[in-house]
């Protein structure tokens, strides 16, 4: 069964601080990996899909990394804002189709 | 353009009671589809993935059933709900041979 694992779990912060969370996976039979923020009673809306070992995204404040090698990415957001608090997906797909998730990290931005 | 369509958008339903929820998708053809779950305090489980009509592979062994009787159609059910069933069910596509899934609005649960 493939294993996704993100860390922290949940995490506060003030805003204008700059937070990262990291998403852990075998790094054997890597396809894709995709970074997700979902928003409660929302869909979750797609932030990044990586294939590349070194890839790195960014999208605004937001920006993610990819090392298939050892098998982490990391997303970063700078200068958290109230409306970052969401929760952030990371899932992996090994061969073009179907996505597995990690349990995500919830993110609380206090004004 | 494509579009998911996913009802209903809560369901509150007694211990033992069957479930029917269902999901289309509109602007494509032969998409991947797929069932998660959000239990409470935990992330997107996957539940069922369809890569064509009448083919359904269950990731965990539950209650719960799916079926594709359309190529752009996908039911979740259950003929008797447990309260562990409670959670947030969404439904997603992608398109065959790529992995980016686009979900619907998502159904909220609760098994009383």
């Amino acid at each position: 069964i493939l294993n996704v694992e993100q860390s922290p779990q949940s995490l506060h912060v003030q805003e204008g601080d700059s937070t990262n969370f990291t998403c852990s996976f075998p790094s054997s039979n890597f396809y894709a990996l995709h970074w997700y923020r979902w928003e409660t009673a929302k869909s979750p809306e797609a932030l990044f899909v990586m294939t590349l070992n070194g890839d790195e995204k960014k999208k605004g404040r937001i920006s993610a990394t990819l090392n298939t090698k050892e098998g982490y990415s990391y997303l970063y957001i700078k200068g958290s804002q109230p409306e970052d608090s969401a929760t952030y997906l990371c899932a992996l797909s090994e061969y073009g189709n179907k996505l597995v998730f990690g349990a995500g990290t919830i993110l609380r931005v206090k004004s | 353009s494509q579009t998911i369509h996913q009802w209903p958008a809560t369901l509150v339903q007694p211990v033992g009671s069957p479930l029917s929820l269902e999901c289309t998708v509109e602007g494509t053809s032969n998409p991947n589809l797929y069932w998660y779950r959000q239990a409470a305090g935990r992330g997107l489980q996957l539940l069922f993935y369809s890569v064509g009509i009448g083919q359904i592979s269950s990731e965990v062994p539950q209650n719960l059933s799916a079926s594709r009787p359309q190529d752009r159609q996908f039911i979740l059910s259950s003929k008797k709900l447990l309260l562990s069933d409670s959670g947030f069910y969404l439904c997603a596509w992608s398109v065959w041979g790529t992995s980016e899934a686009f979900f619907g609005q998502g159904t909220r649960l609760t098994v009383v």
